[in-house]
């Protein structure tokens, strides 16, 4: 079966903190996705990789191909981070098979 | 291009009644998708389109949804004698060609009561 998880579901830190999100996925994939949800729903892709690091700003995605596994972290933690992170993934096509996120409180 | 919309952003309906949501997709995108977000769960996929055809649907799509695509350009969903298990956010996504990022639009929020 294709399944995604995520740990933490839940994740609350103070300002300035270094976050780890992770993300597990069962079978071989073509591409993970990484996706940044704030209340109201609307959904904002971070991150799409297959392989090694990626940076934006004081995000950063890595993924380990052999071991199925992947974080998303991101340094000096700022409240405007809070929302929802959720991990997605091509199980070899085109649609997306989710994780079911992770929410993310930053305290000032 | 201001990105995918999608209309209505919420809508109340009665259980038995059918609605109709739309999505405007990136102007260039050939594929588009639609996806099921319920409380607390991250969105489910439910069919995609390249241009005006139905590539694939999910077997939670039953049979009293539908979604068409008639031009290539936007995309309708539509849920006939809705039931209150059906309230969830709706999202509408478009990529180019089914190759990397797929942009989202706003979703539309949906309560049967």
């Amino acid at each position: 079966k294709n399944e995604v998880e995520q740990s933490p579901q839940n994740l609350t830190a103070q300002e300035g903190e270094f976050i780890t999100i992770n993300c597990s996925y069962s079978v071989g994939i073509s591409a993970l996705h990484w996706l940044q949800q704030h209340p109201g729903g609307g959904i904002v892709s971070l991150f799409m990789l297959s392989s090694g690091k990626k940076k934006h700003g004081r995000l950063i995605a890595t993924i380990n191909i052999q071991e199925k596994h992947s974080s998303l972290h991101i340094t000096a933690s700022h409240p405007r981070d809070s929302a929802v992170y959720i991990c997605a993934v091509n199980f070899g096509n085109e649609k997306l098979t989710f994780g079911t996120g992770t929410r993310l409180t930053i305290i000032p | 291009d201001t990105g995918v919309s999608q209309n209505p952003r919420h809508k109340i309906t009665k259980r038995g009644q059918n609605v109709t949501f739309r999505c405007d997709p990136i102007s260039e995108h050939n594929r588009l998708y639609w996806y099921r977000q319920t409380l607390g769960q991250g969105p489910e996929f439910l069919t995609y389109f390249q241009n005006e055809a139905q590539l694939e649907k999910s077997r939670l799509l039953s049979d009293r949804f539908s979604a068409e695509r008639p031009k290539g350009s936007f995309s309708t969903l539509e849920i006939q004698r809705t039931e209150q298990g059906d309230s969830a956010m709706y999202l509408c996504a478009s990529s180019l060609n089914g190759v990397g990022t797929q942009y989202f639009g706003p979703g539309t929020r949906l309560l049967v009561l």
